[in-house]
């Protein structure tokens, strides 16, 4: 049963450009969400996260918007660089330290 | 500060066997979380150990073990191993009461 959903496993983008990657969840009670960047061979890193008392958080490029009513997150990134090409999760939490992960999707930042 | 390391980075057993996997977390983190990561799968949560007590558990076959040390240090163990299992494991670290983890490199299990 995946509560986390990335229903688009890759994304392309011009240099420059927005990239926004989407994330959907199923249970309600979810009250903590993030995002995770991953590189081949590395583990994921910690990248923005919201709390659901909030809609939006800002950090530099990266933006996070919250639709609690649609249950739905999307990372906004701009503008896009060729370094941001990586695997990119959400990850959403309940109270506690259980987090659930998204499938990912693949960033493609083309030059 | 040393980050998260895991060990070994890379394992090849064959089916039937077990295999035990580390994870040092970060000085004075208290929580140790494991994860599988597989194609289309995602990092799918094992369990959660904070001071050396399981705190959480996934939806995996008891053939999925951990504990947890004096020192935070965790082990994972998984025991009659399947081709399914083959994936990389990823432990992550936290100090136990915030929501920021911090993950180590992982280790490669390929089961043959």
């Amino acid at each position: 049963d995946q509560q986390v959903k990335q229903n688009s496993p890759s994304l392309s983008v011009q240099e420059g450009r927005i990239s926004i990657l989407n994330c959907d969840y199923t249970n309600s009670m979810f009250d903590y969400f993030l995002w995770y960047k991953k590189y081949p061979a590395e583990g994921p890193t910690f990248l923005i996260s919201i709390s659901s008392i909030k809609d939006k958080n800002e950090d530099g490029r990266f933006t996070v918007f919250l639709n609690k009513s649609a249950k739905h997150l999307s990372l906004h990134i701009v503008p896009s660089q060729p370094g941001d090409s990586a695997v990119y999760f959400c990850a959403a939490s309940k109270s506690g330290n259980q987090f659930y992960f998204g499938t990912g999707t693949s960033l493609t930042v083309i030059p | 500060k040393a980050g998260v390391t895991q060990t070994p980075r890379y394992l090849i057993k064959t089916r039937g066997q077990q295999v035990t996997l580390s994870c040092s977390p970060i000085s004075g983190h208290r929580s140790v979380s494991w994860y599988q990561q597989t194609p289309g799968q995602g990092l799918q949560f094992l369990f959660e150990y904070f001071s050396e007590t399981q705190r959480n558990k996934g939806n995996f076959p008891g053939r999925f073990s951990g504990r947890q040390f004096s020192n935070s240090r965790s082990e994972m163990n998984v025991s009659t191993l399947e081709l399914g299992d083959s994936a990389l494991y990823l432990c992550a670290s936290s100090r136990g009461w915030d929501h920021e983890q911090f993950f180590g490199p992982g280790t490669r299990l390929t089961v043959l």
